[in-house]
């Protein structure tokens, strides 16, 4: 049962140009939605989060927006360089069953960003 | 780099053997958190310990165990292995682990082949 899911396994993009990232899920139990960064033979960097209760987040080049009644998260990054040509992962944490006391995370399956010069 | 280690890089071994992967989170945090990235999968969330006690499990299979040392780093115990255990283990990071935002940071990883 995949509940984050990322339909699109890859992206090209102009460079300069906007990279929009999509991101779906399917339960409302989650309290915060994250985006991470993987280059290969790396680990996943954290990028950008945003809790259940706003729907917009900006850091720099980096937005992500989520919109609750379609459970869609996007991450839009603005001027896309060749840099950030990378595996881009939607994330969500659910709801806690320890009085909230966990940060277990629940992945999508992953973007593949390429950005050209 | 994040700051968290895991060793080895590589493993390559055979059906029926058993495995460690070890993990040094951060200096100065307290939970450890282990997942399973299988061949176009997402990271799949095995174990979380927080100071030294199982904080919270996801899908971890019976064969596999961890735990959290005294000086806080993890070892994850991979046992009886199968052809499907064959993938990354990440090991992450974070201050806490609790209600609060917490980030995790994810070490390189140990790639697993079982052959």
């Amino acid at each position: 049962d995949q509940q984050v899911k990322q339909n699109s396994p890859s992206l090209s993009v102009q460079e300069g140009r906007i990279s929009i990232l999509n991101c779906d899920y399917t339960n409302s139990m989650f309290d915060y939605f994250l985006w991470y960064k993987k280059y290969p033979a790396e680990g996943p960097t954290f990028l950008i989060s945003i809790s259940s209760i706003k729907d917009k987040n900006e850091d720099g080049r980096f937005t992500v927006f989520l919109n609750k009644s379609a459970k869609h998260l996007s991450l839009h990054i603005v001027p896309s360089q060749p840099g950030d040509s990378a595996v881009y992962f939607c994330a969500a944490r659910p709801v806690g069953t320890y009085g909230g006391a966990t940060n277990k995370l629940i992945f999508g399956t992953g973007t593949l960003l390429a950005v050209q010069p | 780099d994040s700051g968290v280690t895991q060793t080895p890089k590589h493993l390559i071994t055979a059906t029926g053997q058993r495995v460690t992967l070890r993990c040094s989170p951060r200096s100065g945090d307290l939970s450890v958190y282990w997942y399973q990235q299988s061949l176009d999968q997402g990271l799949q969330f095995l174990i979380q310990y927080y100071n030294g006690e199982e904080r919270a499990k996801g899908n971890i299979l019976e064969r596999f165990s961890a735990q959290q040392f005294p000086d806080l780093h993890s070892e994850l115990n991979l046992s009886s292995l199968e052809l499907g255990d064959s993938a990354l283990y990440f090991c992450a990071s974070s201050v806490e682990g609790g209600q609060g935002w917490d980030t995790q940071y994810f070490g390189p990883g140990t790639r697993l082949t079982v052959l």
